[in-house]
């Protein structure tokens, strides 16, 4: 069964202060990891899409990186705006379907 | 401006009624999804459509009912038979051939039962 596990469930950050969420991942056949923005009462809005071990993204302050077991979203010099949820999704074979992790929520004080 | 719709964003909903929430998207996408949402879990699938006419069931398909008429609708009927329906419900869709394999969300629509 296909699983994602997301760390930590909530951050609480400086602003300026860089950390790095993880995503865990267990899945038959990746088909690509997928990283999402979520805020309170909106939906998702989408981030990254990573295929390949190695594979790095950028997006002002965040980053994204995959290995074989785990992805991580590195966000540099955050800023309060950048205060949500963080969701990662796993592809599998066919895509027809995401599995979503939790999320971690991360909140950047001032 | 392309996008997902979702309508209404608040519904309230009697003990024994049928409610039908609504999504429409103009992004030519050819898959559409719905999901669930519930505090501490992760978003669920409860019904996909890859193509007009032809749904599937996800992990969480019972007391739930969709069709797909219009390459652009995909509404969902949240029926008596839900026994838990308060959440907050997502509609997605994506592209198939040639196109990302990433899913575009539409603003949820935030289903209470009184």
């Amino acid at each position: 069964e296909d699983q994602v596990t997301q760390s930590p469930e909530a951050l609480r950050l400086q602003e300026g202060e860089s950390s790095s969420l993880n995503c865990s991942y267990t899945v038959s056949g990746l088909r690509g990891l997928f990283w999402y923005r979520q805020d309170p009462g909106k939906g998702p809005e989408f981030l990254f899409t990573l295929y390949s071990a190695g594979e790095e993204k950028e997006k002002e302050r965040l980053k994204a990186t995959l290995t074989k077991k785990e992805s991580f979203l590195h966000i540099t010099a955050p800023k309060p705006e950048d205060s949500a949820t963080y969701l990662c999704a796993v592809g599998g074979t066919g895509f027809q379907k995401l599995v979503f992790g939790t999320g971690t929520r991360l909140l950047v004080s001032p | 401006d392309g996008g997902i719709t979702q309508s209404p964003k608040y519904l309230f909903r009697k003990e024994g009624q049928n409610v039908t929430l609504s999504c429409e998207q103009n992004l030519n996408h050819d898959a559409m999804y719905w999901y669930r949402q519930d505090p501490g879990q992760g978003l669920r699938l409860i019904y996909y459509s890859q193509i007009v006419n032809d749904f599937q069931k996800g992990d969480i398909a019972e007391g739930y009912s969709v069709s797909r008429e219009k390459k652009e609708s995909f509404p969902l009927t949240v029926t008596s038979a839900q026994k838990n329906p308060t959440a907050f419900y997502l509609c997605a869709s994506r592209g198939l051939a040639g196109d990302g394999n990433e899913q575009f969300f539409g603003p949820g629509t935030r289903l209470t039962v009184l």
